[in-house]
């Protein structure tokens, strides 16, 4: 029972264009969300978090998006570049005390 | 600081064999978890720790043992390894865990079972 879902596993985008990964979950016990980046052969990092109170957070090139009534969250990047090309994984908490992750997304940002 | 240190990086063990994958931080952090990734499969949470002397299961923890001695260790223990344990392991800590605090995660460890 995959409580995080991220159904795209991977996505190209050219440089400078806007990167959309996306994200769903079924637990309606999440309150919180974050979003990590992975390169290969390291620990993921985190990058940007949001709160159910809230429907944006934005840091710089990279905004999240809530939709609560839709168990929904998307991850915009603007403008891409090839720096970003890594893997992109949700997770999700509230409820308990753990931090459950999606399958991730891979992004390949082309020059 | 360090931040999440984990040892090995790499390791080879024949079904059966006992290991201890090692996971320290140096940042204070009450809250520690480890994870596997698997290809399709995403992360996904073996045990995790509150504090020192409390741990909990997590979504895949059959086959794993954990102990919280101390604030700093949190070590991972195969008793009796399988091919199906066979993936990446990464440790992480947080500041006071869910739901708002972000985890700091090791390097990773990679396992093969033969």
């Amino acid at each position: 029972d995959q409580q995080v879902k991220q159904n795209s596993p991977s996505l190209s985008v050219q440089e400078g264009r806007i990167s959309i990964l996306n994200c769903d979950y079924t637990n309606s016990m999440f309150d919180y969300f974050l979003w990590y980046k992975k390169y290969p052969a390291e620990g993921p990092t985190f990058l940007i978090s949001i709160s159910s109170i809230k429907d944006k957070n934005e840091d710089g090139r990279f905004t999240v998006f809530l939709n609560k009534s839709a168990k929904h969250l998307s991850l915009h990047i603007v403008p891409s570049q090839p720096g970003d090309s890594a893997v992109y994984f949700c997770a999700a908490s509230g409820g308990t005390y753990k931090y459950i992750f999606g399958t991730g997304t891979r992004l390949k940002v082309l020059a | 600081n360090a931040g999440v240190t984990q040892t090995p990086k790499f390791q080879v063990l024949k079904t059966g064999q006992s290991m201890t994958l090692q996971c320290a931080q140096d940042m204070n952090h009450e809250y520690m978890s480890w994870y596997r990734q698997d290809p399709g499969m995403g992360l996904r949470l073996i045990h995790y720790s509150v504090g020192a002397g409390i741990t909990d299961q997590g979504e895949v923890p059959n086959g794993y043992n954990v102990s919280r001695s101390t604030t700093e260790d949190f070590p991972l223990r195969l008793l009796s390894a399988a091919p199906s344990q066979t993936s990446v392991y990464f440790c992480a800590s947080s500041y006071s865990g869910p739901p708002t605090n972000e985890q700091f995660f090791g390097p990773g460890t990679r396992l093969t079972v033969l």
